[in-house]
Order: C-alpha cells, then structure tokens, then sequence
C-alpha cells in the first residue's frame, strides 16, 4: 500500500491553468476508473474536487478538471484564483476493498 | 445537508485503546458504506478502514490490521472505530468519510494522541 506519487508543489500566477499529477501502478490507479481529488485548507476538512477519474460534484467550480492516461491521473486548475491555494490529495481504490492517497500537493497562487 | 462529527478521540499511553464514534445525519445513513481516513498534522491523508452498508463486510490498512475494528449502529446513524494496541505512529487527527465510490463527504476530523 505505497502512496500514490504527488509533486510536493506547484505554482502558478492569477489566471494561469496548472496542472497537478498523481502517478500510481496498474494495481490502483491503472486498473480502476475510482481516482478522486481532494482540497484542503489548513485546519480544515478534506473536501472532494474530482471523483471517478472525470466527474465534478455539484458545486464545484468548472475550472477543475480531472484526467488520467495509464498509471497517472492528473487535476487541471483553469483560471488560477487566491482561493484555490491549498492542499491537493488524489485518492485511488487499490482492488482487495482497499484505498490509497497521494503524497499530498501544495498549490501556490504567486 | 450531509454532515458528520466525529468524537472520542484524546490523550492515550502507548499500548491503550480508544473508542472514536462518527454521528451521522442529513442522509441515509444505512445506505452507504463509510470510511476512517487518518492524517499526522502536516502530512499525507492515510486510508485507514472500510465497512459496507450493512456492516457485514470490512476491510483494514495493512498497519491497522489486527489492532482496530470498525464497525455500525444504523439504528443510530453512528460509525465506530475501535483502536487497540496503539502506538506513538498512530497519532494523527482521524477522520470518518462517507463512501461515494470513494470517500465524499468528511467530518471534521477527532485527534488522537498516543503519548507516555
């Protein structure tokens, strides 16, 4: 149950789109169509962004996308805002009724 | 409106046990499987535990296996994690999450510190 590889941080200035990767294997973020991601402000709660791989809940901004191609899911932030600086955390089923996360990413708005 | 409160957590030596409860309410409670996510202030979220509707099925973290047990009341809308055994590396805030696939909604997190 290793956790899913995060970049430790990524920036960007007001407006700009970045994109943040969760790279796993075939045994979690492969095989399956269940990668979710998380935000989280300090001292704060998780909340969910993205779920199965693509889809928005409801309430979340349209400027978060999600993607995945082989063993690596990706988030996109369009449009930069202040408010989206926090933490990013990806979430994959495992197979074997277990779950892995991330290593956890800070975004930066400059 | 979902929401979930997690409760019990506290100081505890090492090798002591530790009851944590999650109240749930503003949805049916029955009809969803639940999650424990653990996180170390500053650090990764860390799975922790599983359980099905109705709680016939569970499933553990290989560094929990064998020391905690989840489990339901549904009668009363509340989520359990039974923590034995602990040690220093299990301190970390703790937190229940509903299952949507994978884990949704989240309460806001019960801290449990394992200290002499």
């Amino acid at each position: 149950q290793s956790a899913l590889t995060q970049p430790a941080s990524v920036s960007g200035s007001p407006g700009q789109s970045i994109t943040i990767s969760c790279t796993g294997t075939i045994s979690d973020v492969g095989g399956y169509d269940y990668v979710s991601w998380y935000q989280q402000h300090p001292g704060k709660a998780p909340k969910l962004m993205i779920y199965d791989v693509t889809k928005r809940p409801s309430g979340v901004s349209d400027r978060f996308s999600g993607s995945k191609s082989g063993n690596t899911a990706s988030l996109t932030i369009s449009g930069l805002q202040a408010e989206d600086e926090a933490d990013y955390s990806c979430c994959s089923y495992a197979g074997s009724s277990t779950y892995v996360f991330g290593t956890g990413t800070k975004v930066t708005v400059l | 409106e979902v929401q979930l409160v997690e409760s019990g957590g506290g100081l505890v030596q090492p090798g002591g046990s530790l009851r944590l409860s999650c109240a749930a309410s503003g949805f049916i409670f029955r009809s969803y499987w639940m999650h424990w996510v653990r996180q170390v202030p500053g650090e990764r979220l860390v799975w922790v535990s599983r359980i099905n509707a109705d709680g016939s099925e569970t499933s553990y973290a290989d560094s929990v296996k064998g020391r905690f047990t989840i489990s339901r009341d549904n009668a009363k809308n509340t989520l359990f994690l039974q923590m034995n055994s602990l040690r220093a590396d299990d301190t970390a805030v703790y937190y229940c999450a509903r299952d949507g696939s994978l884990p949704d909604y989240w309460g806001q997190g019960t801290l449990v510190t394992v200290s002499s």
